[in-house]
C-alpha cells in the first residue's frame, strides 16, 4: 500500500495564480512532512517541512497540517513561470532514516 | 553549502550487463540514498547507508548491490540490466537524524537496449 497519496496528479495555473497541492499519509506513525520540488534534469531541492498543525508559511508558499487527518497541502501564491516543476510530499519513517516519497504533482504555470 | 555529483550523467547498457553508478558528496553528511525514479511512480529506496561500510535495504533493493568505502562516495551497482529498463537514478545524502533534509544530486539516466 502506498504510505504517501498525493493529488492531483497534474496542475496547471495561469501566471500570478495559486497553486495547491494535496498529501495524505496512511500511517498514523508519520506525521512529519517534508515537501520537495523538482525542475526538470535536475534533482529534487527541499522546500520546506511541517510537524505542528495550522499554517507554516515562507515567502509565496504556505504548508498547512491537519494531524488528526494526516493531511497535509502546500499552496502557491503568485505563481511564477520558474514554478513549473514536480512537487513530491515526503514523510519520514519515525526512528529509521529513510523516507516514502509521493508520486508527485507536476505544475504547469501558463504566462 | 555543498554539492552532490553524480556519474555519468547518462548511462546505456546492453540486457544483462552489469552496471554501476557513482555519487560523490561534499556536504560531510554521514548518511547517503540511492532512490530509482521512475515516470508517475515517484522516488523509491533502493539502499541507504548511515556510515562508512553500513548498508541498508530499501524497498526496491531487489536486483541491486551498493557499496560506502568512503564516508564521501558511494555506488550503486544494477547486477543484471533489464530490457526496456528506463529510469532515473538519485543520489542523496542527510545528516543522521530522522526527519532530516535530503540534498539531492542531479541524477543518472538508465537506458538498457
Amino acid at each position: 500500500q502506498q504510505k504517501v497519496q498525493q493529488s492531483p496528479e497534474s496542475l496547471s495555473v495561469p501566471e500570478g495564480g495559486m497553486a495547491s497541492f494535496n498529501c495524505t499519509s496512511s500511517d498514523r506513525n508519520f506525521q512529519y512532512f517534508w515537501w520537495y520540488r523538482q525542475h526538470s534534469g535536475e534533482g529534487p531541492k527541499a522546500l520546506m517541512s511541517i510537524f505542528s498543525d495550522g499554517d507554516k508559511k515562507e515567502g509565496r508558499f504556505t504548508a498547512h497540517l491537519n494531524k488528526a487527518s494526516l493531511h497535509v497541502s502546500l499552496h502557491i501564491r503568485d505563481s511564477q513561470p520558474s514554478d513549473s516543476a514536480l512537487y513530491f510530499c515526503a514523510v519520514p519513517n519515525t526512528g529509521y532514516q529513510n523516507f516514502y516519497f509521493g508520486k508527485g504533482t507536476s505544475l504547469t504555470v501558463i504566462p | 553549502g555543498g554539492i552532490i555529483t553524480q556519474t555519468p550523467k547518462f548511462l546505456i547498457g546492453q540486457e544483462g550487463q552489469k552496471l554501476t553508478l557513482k555519487c560523490q558528496q561534499n556536504f560531510n553528511h554521514d548518511t547517503m540514498y540511492w532512490y530509482r525514479q521512475d515516470s508517475g511512480k515517484g522516488l523509491r529506496l533502493i539502499y541507504y547507508s548511515i556510515t562508512e561500510n553500513d548498508l541498508q535495504k530499501g524497498d526496491l533493493s531487489e536486483g541491486y548491490d551498493a557499496s560506502r568505502e568512503k564516508k564521501s562516495s558511494f555506488s550503486l551497482t544494477v547486477t543484471s540490466a533489464q530490457k526496456n529498463e528506463m529510469a532515473v537514478f538519485l543520489c542523496a545524502s542527510s545528516i543522521t537524524r530522522w526527519n532530516a533534509e535530503q540534498f539531492f544530486g542531479p541524477g543518472t539516466r538508465l537506458t538498457v537496449l
